[in-house]
């Protein structure tokens, strides 16, 4: 089984501009997170989706958003990007079913994202 | 709200030693659950184990165990005979039922020396 593709891998942007980043799950998982890895901050959750619906949300700015598609492939987008936006943006899959909350989450390699 | 904490910041051992990460949590949920990933030099989070709360049985599988204890709220993780390969930054996470997402501690940075 394929795991988690995120693209692009890497990404300069400079501030003030937009960038969308992609994710697509395991075949079957109908989960999708996404976090943001920093060294100041760490891992930080910011939104979760499961069947096109965000479930939960992270506390970040507006700024921040996503969806989910129907064939469960996920998207993110920072508009007006600051510098502090820098991180390394991780998706996770799962297969997000019952109430249990978080099943084993499988992370994909991470979209490294530059702001100058 | 739930927290995670992973006092030590970073361990360096000798190959062959053992190798034990303390973790922390704080919850007011009785239903939860608990992670540890392992983030290689390569950066992609490596799924290790998943503990329910109602579940404090003690488990090993080959060189790792996990030792949970509610009434201490730890949930601590040990490499046995640690080899160079092991290194890397390991996460100890919460996350609460129905909650859908995992809160992460900073981590510990695990060096192994040849």
């Amino acid at each position: 089984k394929a795991g988690v593709t995120q693209t692009p891998r890497y990404l300069i942007k400079t501030r003030g501009q937009q960038v969308t980043l992609s994710c697509s799950p395991i075949s079957g998982h109908r989960s999708v997170s996404w976090y943001q890895q920093t060294p100041g901050q760490g891992l930080q959750f910011l939104f979760e989706y499961f069947s096109e619906t965000q479930r939960n949300k992270g506390n970040f700015p507006g700024r921040f958003s996503g969806r989910q598609f129907s064939n469960s492939r996920s998207e993110m987008n920072v508009s007006t990007l600051e510098l502090g936006d820098s991180a390394l943006y991780l998706c996770a899959s799962s297969q997000g079913q019952g109430l249990s909350g978080v099943n084993e989450q499988f992370f994909g390699p991470g979209t490294r994202l530059t702001v100058l | 709200a739930q927290k995670v904490t992973q006092a030590q910041t970073e361990i360096s051992v000798v190959e062959k030693e053992d190798v034990t990460l303390d973790c922390v949590y704080e919850t007011r949920d009785t239903t939860y659950y608990l992670f540890w990933y392992k983030q290689p030099p390569s950066g992609e989070l490596v799924f290790l184990i998943r503990r329910n709360s109602f579940d404090e049985q003690n488990e090993i599988s080959g060189r790792y165990s996990w030792n949970f204890q509610k009434s201490t709220s730890s949930f601590n993780f040990t490499i046995t005979a640690s080899q160079v390969v092991d290194s890397a930054v390991y996460f100890c996470a919460l996350s609460e039922a129905g909650d859908y997402k995992l809160s992460f501690g900073a981590g510990t940075t695990v060096t192994v020396r040849a």
